[in-house]
């Protein structure tokens, strides 16, 4: 079974639509994230949820919208999408305790290309 | 805030050659340091952490111990395989929560 598990892997897709990228785990975690990976590997994180509680909302635009309906589930929606979007979008989760953060497990990426 | 530096690849080897990717750190405290590793099309994988001073991390060959008097955390291999061909990241969390700030990444190439 895959630990984390996203779809869709590869999103193409026009200026100005709106899509979404579901993300789901079987580990039990309470926290999930969404990093951005861009073209030059450099990962940021966006966005973390603890028990379905938005914990972390980094400076990114209010076009993105994440949603956990449960805590093994995290979605992205973006809408008005524009080129600078284009990335690979990583689903994580972690199971973390009081002695500090626990090994991340992250997702095989979705690729978005914004044309 | 808490930072990582890393060094900037790429790095070229030869099967067998000794491998060493630096990172240094800045942070409050003494917070748990990772590396994680990105094959070619997948997402990253852990390969080894520390969660103390003067701990070793290992896995499959690679090895970084936390030095706290340098604030580093470099990552080293004995006798790199072709496999072992990837992108390297060092990483550490915020100073607030748990989400993961990470270095630029290495990227390594292994010829046979």
């Amino acid at each position: 079974d895959t630990a984390v598990s996203q779809t869709p892997k590869y999103l193409v897709t026009q200026m100005g639509n709106d899509k979404s990228i579901k993300c789901e785990q079987n580990l039990g975690h309470d926290t999930m994230y969404w990093y951005k990976q861009d073209s030059k590997k450099f990962l940021k994180i966006m966005f973390s949820y603890n028990n379905k509680e938005l914990i972390i909302n980094e400076t990114v635009p209010n076009r993105f919208s994440p949603k956990s309906p449960d805590k093994a589930h995290l979605n992205l929606h973006i809408n008005s999408l524009e080129l600078g979007d284009s990335a690979v979008y990583f689903c994580a989760s972690s199971q973390d305790a009081a002695g500090g953060p626990a090994e991340q497990y992250f997702g095989p990426g979705t690729r978005l290309t914004v044309t | 805030g808490n930072s990582v530096t890393q060094m900037e690849g790429p790095v070229t080897l030869s099967e067998e050659a000794f491998l060493t990717i630096n990172c240094t750190y800045t942070a409050t405290g003494y917070p748990s340091l990772f590396w994680y590793v990105q094959y070619p099309g997948e997402g990253l994988q852990l390969l080894l952490k520390a969660t103390k001073a003067d701990d070793k991390g290992s896995n499959k060959g690679f090895e970084a111990t936390y030095r706290k008097e340098t604030t580093s955390f470099h990552l080293e291999k004995g006798s790199v395989q072709v496999s072992d061909s990837a992108v390297y990241f060092c990483a550490l969390p915020r100073e607030a929560g748990t989400a993961l700030i990470f270095g630029k990444g290495t990227t390594l190439s292994v010829s046979s």
